[in-house]
């Protein structure tokens, strides 16, 4: 079983601030997806990095995937309420096996 | 294009009893899982299909829990007998064929309590 490792697994910071989420594995994947669940929903998609030292952009979300393929981070640039939720990456392998961390659950505070 | 359908949304039952959630996925995805999801934790793959076979079950506690998916299309996951620890939420996801990247796409999932 591929595993992944979240940290934090708790964030509560001020509107404004600046916060980095990271998502760690020994074992490679052919890529990387992070997912923003919100209470009493299922997960959504939020972007997949595919390549080595690849990095995405998506407005205030910056998204990086590890040179290895093992790691990945995912920074929020002045905070937002609306970004509040629980932050999952996934590791896809084997084709289109999708294992999932335990989650960063955030909160932004006015 | 409608998304993934589950139901109940929410079943509460005494341990020892049996449940059932059936669940419909995105019309033409060929794949399907169901994920466990604990309160506070990630989820957690129970059973993968490629339309109705099973790719992956390793994580399925079979001697309580099955699945079946049925010409390929809806599945539906059972628990009997249930125990207090199989309180959870229980999501399905589907995932198109022949996509160079995976991409699952989930219901709201079924919240279910043991009590």
């Amino acid at each position: 079983t591929q595993l992944l490792e979240q940290s934090p697994q708790f964030l509560s910071i001020q509107e404004g601030e600046n916060l980095t989420v990271y998502c760690n594995s020994s074992s490679v994947f052919s890529s990387l997806q992070w997912y923003r669940q919100e209470p009493g929903e299922g997960p959504v998609l939020l972007v997949t990095v595919v390549t080595g030292g690849e990095v995405k952009k998506l407005k205030r979300l910056t998204f990086q995937f590890g040179d290895a393929r093992k790691d990945s981070s995912l920074h929020i640039t002045a905070a937002q309420p609306g970004d509040t939720g629980l932050y999952l990456c996934a590791g896809v392998y084997a084709g289109n096996m999708l294992t999932f961390g335990g989650g960063t659950r955030l909160m932004v505070k006015p | 294009e409608a998304g993934v359908a589950q139901s109940p949304r929410y079943k509460i039952i005494e341990k020892r009893q049996s449940v059932a959630f059936w669940c419909n996925p995105i019309s033409g995805h060929a794949t399907l899982y169901w994920y466990q999801q604990i309160l506070g934790q990630g989820p957690k793959l129970l059973i993968q299909f490629q339309n109705n076979g099973v790719v992956d079950d390793s994580q399925l506690p079979k001697d309580r829990f099955s699945a079946e998916r049925l010409k390929g299309v809806d599945s539906t996951l059972k628990i009997q007998p249930a125990k207090l620890e199989d309180s959870a939420v229980y999501l399905c996801a589907s995932s198109p064929p022949d996509r160079e990247v995976t991409e699952a796409f989930f219901g709201q999932g079924t919240r279910l309590t043991v009590v």
